[in-house]
């Protein structure tokens, strides 16, 4: 069975200052992973993914993501945090190597950046 | 516009009470889902498909049906609602779940108590 951990439920950071969001995850095989971000009272959108290749990831508003095989973690980074980016985020996984094509999101993480 | 859409976007009803969430989309996407969000949680599949009369449960199924007579409709039927399905529903799209990688682009969300 396939999982992801979110090991905080919230992360509080300073404007200005860099953020990092943790996610680990359990697969068989090789992994697809995703990141997504839900705003309030919509629904989730894009960020970022890995397929493969380069393990760092970049995506959308300055997110980037770090691909650790050995450690099995996927982490959000954010060199500089905006206010706006306060919202929910979660990451998912699927495995590249198994037929089954559903996503298993983690329980999500809310971040909350003070000005 | 591109868009998921989703109705109702609230719901109330009793238990037993047979209820269908609809879910359309506008892309000419052949990957549809649907997922509820629960505090804690996070976001869990309950059936995806892959295209038309092509359906699979995904984590969380049970209590649940689904068709895809079409490509763009993926309604959710439940039919005798009960407590525990109180959530917040998602239906997403995406363009092919061949290579299951596409980014997924989701609805507005439909809240549903179930009393």
């Amino acid at each position: 069975a396939q999982s992801v951990a979110q090991p905080e439920d919230q992360v509080n950071v300073a404007e200005g200052n860099p953020l990092t969001v943790k996610c680990t995850y359990s697969v068989s095989g090789n992994p697809y992973l995703f990141w997504y971000v839900q705003y309030p009272n919509r629904g989730l959108q894009f960020l970022l993914k890995y397929i493969t290749g380069d393990n760092l990831v970049k995506g959308s508003y300055g997110f980037e993501a770090e691909f650790n095989k050995s450690q099995t973690s996927f982490h959000l980074k954010k060199p500089s945090a905006l206010v706006s980016d306060s919202a929910l985020y979660f990451c998912a996984v699927r495995s590249r190597d198994t037929g089954r094509r559903a996503l298993t999101f983690g329980s999500g993480t809310r971040l909350q950046v003070q000005p | 516009e591109a868009q998921v859409t989703q109705n109702p976007r609230y719901l109330i009803t009793v238990t037993g009470k047979k209820l269908t969430v609809t879910c359309s989309q506008n892309m000419n996407h052949e990957y549809m889902s649907w997922y509820r969000q629960d505090p804690g949680l996070g976001l869990r599949q309950i059936y995806y498909s892959m295209n038309v009369e092509v359906t699979d449960k995904g984590d969380v199924p049970e209590g649940y049906k689904v068709s895809r007579k079409e490509k763009r409709n993926f309604p959710l039927i439940l039919e005798s609602p009960s407590p525990n399905q109180t959530s917040l529903y998602f239906c997403a799209s995406s363009l092919t779940g061949l290579a299951g990688v596409e980014t997924q682009y989701f609805g507005p969300g439909t809240r549903l108590l179930v009393l």
